[in-house]
């Protein structure tokens, strides 16, 4: 079976550049989740899909960010413009109830 | 949220039994308390979750004493590819809530 697929593995990107990240949950899991760790800090939560709605985004840093999960299969997460403090890795979970299982992590770095 | 410490780092010889221990003196009645792994480049990976006392799996032990207030995950017999950081989590069971993750304790296993 598949686990969390996210796409690309590293992004290098110019400050004001556009940036799309994209997360596959695993195959019927309809929780998905977006973190990310920005250099020396911990990882902190971003967003949380159910299906296609979300949950809950109390952790997007702000109006430059927006995720989408259109048909509650795959999730994208844009950045728009990007600054410098963008940089960092950006992991996707997903679960159906039970434990989370971590994509590997896009790489952002914005330059 | 109930606020968790622990170890910044620890360092251990190959084939020893390796213990590390969390606070989290603010647990909640419904809360749980679940270890994760990260190894470099990769996203986290569940390794145990408990309420209380004694939880084993194929993987690690979790002992929980009877107040709550800590736990301890014991890896038995640890090799270089146990090497990872190790984040303990508390918070309630379901994977339908976002994670909150610490500074995690970072393992270094030296042959």
């Amino acid at each position: 079976e598949a686990g969390v697929t996210q796409f690309p593995s590293h992004s290098v990107i110019e400050k004001g550049q556009t940036v799309t990240l994209r997360c596959d949950p695993i195959s019927g899991h309809d929780n998905l989740y977006w973190y990310r760790r920005v250099m020396g800090k911990e990882i902190k939560f971003l967003l949380h899909f159910v299906k296609e709605s979300k949950q809950d985004e109390s952790g997007m840093p702000n109006n430059r960010f927006l995720a989408e999960r259109t048909g509650g299969t795959y999730s994208t997460l844009k950045v728009q413009p990007a600054e410098l403090e963008d940089s960092g890795v950006y992991f996707c979970a997903s679960s159906q109830g039970g434990e989370q299982f971590f994509g590997p992590g896009t790489r952002l770095t914005v330059l | 949220l109930a606020k968790t410490t622990q170890p910044i780092s620890m360092d251990s010889y190959e084939g020893q039994e390796v213990n590390i221990t969390c606070s989290h003196n603010n647990i909640a009645t419904n809360d749980y308390i679940t270890w994760y792994q990260q190894f470099p480049s990769q996203g986290p990976r569940f390794i145990i979750q408990g309420y209380k006392t004694k939880v084993t799996n194929e993987v690690a032990s979790l002992f929980i004493p009877a107040d709550r207030k800590s736990s301890t995950l014991s890896l038995p017999r640890v090799s270089l590819s146990d090497t990872a950081v190790y984040y303990c989590l508390v918070g309630e069971q379901t994977g339908a809530n976002n994670l909150f993750f610490g500074t995690g304790t970072r393992l270094t296993v030296i042959p």
